[in-house]
């Protein structure tokens, strides 16, 4: 399983920034797929899901309505489209599959090794 | 959508134990069996550690154990060791596709 998120860098407040995971290594489309972000020294902090068809997506209050998540099963890729950007969601962020077969997994086992987003205060 | 609560600290000395609390809700631990662990040293990528409360994954030494009481989570980390001193986080499945994140551990090794 290979994960490489790109896509962060310096962006000023209220600007927006598209985040890509590319993937390799695992079947995409039978995964769902989820965007994790850490605070420099910080915690985890789950943001947003989507499942395997795009049918089912979740965002943590912190990010709804700023946010979008999606997926390209063709391309294997990930996707996250972040507008209106604070000083709060300075972070590293990272890319996760889930399982969705029978009965599905509900743990992170593959990290990508996250793309930094800084929005300046 | 609020954290997990975990302690900020704990330590103990080589082949001692510690035990890590995660306190959740009745909308995340206390309703799901699906408690994960990582462990995250300095400039890594979490590495899960613990997964369906207390299972291991393949690779995970046995001194890793865990376990969930209502809606609180624990992880023991038994015969401490020095690369055992890492951040740990706790993690529940909370429905709809969302999860919660525990809130860090720095684990000390004397």
């Amino acid at each position: 399983v290979h994960l490489v998120e790109s896509g962060g860098h310096l962006v000023e407040p209220g600007r927006s920034l598209r985040l890509l995971c590319a993937t390799s290594g695992f079947d995409f489309d039978d995964h769902a797929m989820h965007w994790v972000r850490q605070v420099p020294g910080k915690g985890l902090e789950w943001i947003a899901s989507i499942n395997w068809n795009s049918d089912t997506i979740a965002y943590a209050d912190s990010v709804k309505g700023r946010v979008s998540i999606s997926r390209d099963n063709a391309k294997k890729s990930l996707f996250l489209q972040m507008n209106n950007l604070r000083p709060e969601d300075t972070a590293l962020y990272y890319c996760s599959p889930t399982w969705e077969g029978s009965g599905g997994v509900y743990y992170f086992e593959y990290w990508g090794q996250g793309t930094q987003v800084t929005v300046p205060s | 959508q609020s954290g997990l609560t975990q302690p900020r600290s704990v330590s103990g000395s080589p082949e001692q134990s510690v035990t890590i609390s995660c306190s959740g809700s009745s909308s995340d631990i206390g309703d799901y069996d699906y408690v994960s662990w990582y462990q995250q040293h300095p400039d890594r990528a979490p590495k899960l550690i613990i997964y369906d409360v207390s299972k291991r994954p393949s690779g995970v030494p046995d001194r890793f154990s865990a376990s969930k009481s209502g809606n609180t989570a624990s992880l023991t980390i038994s015969g401490l060791q020095a690369d055992d001193e890492a951040d740990y986080f706790c993690c529940s499945y909370a429905g709809g596709y969302s999860y919660v994140f525990g809130t860090g551990t720095t684990v000390t090794v004397l």
